[in-house]
């Protein structure tokens, strides 16, 4: 199975910070890559997929970069709304895997 | 729009089988490239990938778990049903289905279901 190593696993911000987020992938995955947000007690959603193309009606201050292993998640200025715990997931394999998380918490 | 349902027991004893049911609508799973997978969370935990299946009957396993899980699908009811045998403690979860966007070998999950929690207890 591929494995996908998050990081960091958690991290405290302000509202207004760029916020980078990164999932480093145990072989290629050619950008086979989603990132999702979780709130507590919510089922998660999809931000991103194809490791840089926006889901429909995320707002466009998220943003994902990356190729071959390494990928990044980035958020340009941090809203109240965003607080919450991000996943990262490869569908590279017909057996798909996600990252171990992570929360991002109020400075 | 679609939308996906899950339902089953909320406690379950260690040993015993459980059988989820994933009620969806907005879509047929008999229609070429759909699919749809089961995802859990253990409490505070990450997400973990468990089975899925396709369109045209196709089934996919976690590894790890492959010898406990069966998924299944009935068209006419638009549901998709996972039993997992021998059932313990750590399988306390949160249990969820999603669609499956078709992104290659796999995809991405949208939508998702609410979830349903289910504790393995005595």
């Amino acid at each position: 199975d591929i494995q996908m190593t998050q990081s960091p696993s958690s991290l405290s911000a302000s509202v207004g910070d760029i916020v980078t987020i990164t999932c480093r992938a145990s072989q290629g995955i050619s950008n086979s890559l989603a990132w999702y947000q979780q709130k507590p007690g919510k089922a998660p959603k999809v931000l991103l997929f194809g490791a840089s193309r926006l889901q429909s009606g995320v707002p466009s201050r998220f943003s994902g970069s990356g190729s071959g292993t390494d990928y990044t998640l980035t958020i340009s200025s941090l809203q109240p709304e965003d607080f919450a715990s991000y996943y990262c997931q490869q569908y590279y394999s017909p057996l798909p895997t996600f990252g171990q998380g992570t929360k991002v918490e109020i400075k | 729009q679609v939308t996906l349902r899950e339902s089953g027991p909320a406690v379950v004893k260690p040993t015993q089988t459980l059988t989820l049911t994933c009620t969806f609508s907005g879509f047929s799973l008999s229609v070429t490239g759909m699919c749809v997978t089961w995802i859990r969370q253990p409490p505070g935990k990450a997400l973990e990938w468990l089975a899925r299946i396709d369109w045209d009957d196709d089934k996919y396993y976690s590894t790890s778990l492959r010898t406990r899980l069966t998924i299944s699908k009935d068209t006419s009811k638009n549901q998709v049903v996972l039993t997992v045998t021998n059932m313990d403690p750590v399988d306390t979860a949160t249990y969820y289905c999603a669609r499956l966007q078709y992104g290659g070998n796999s995809g991405w999950f949208d939508p998702w279901g609410q979830g349903t929690l289910v504790t393995v207890s005595s």
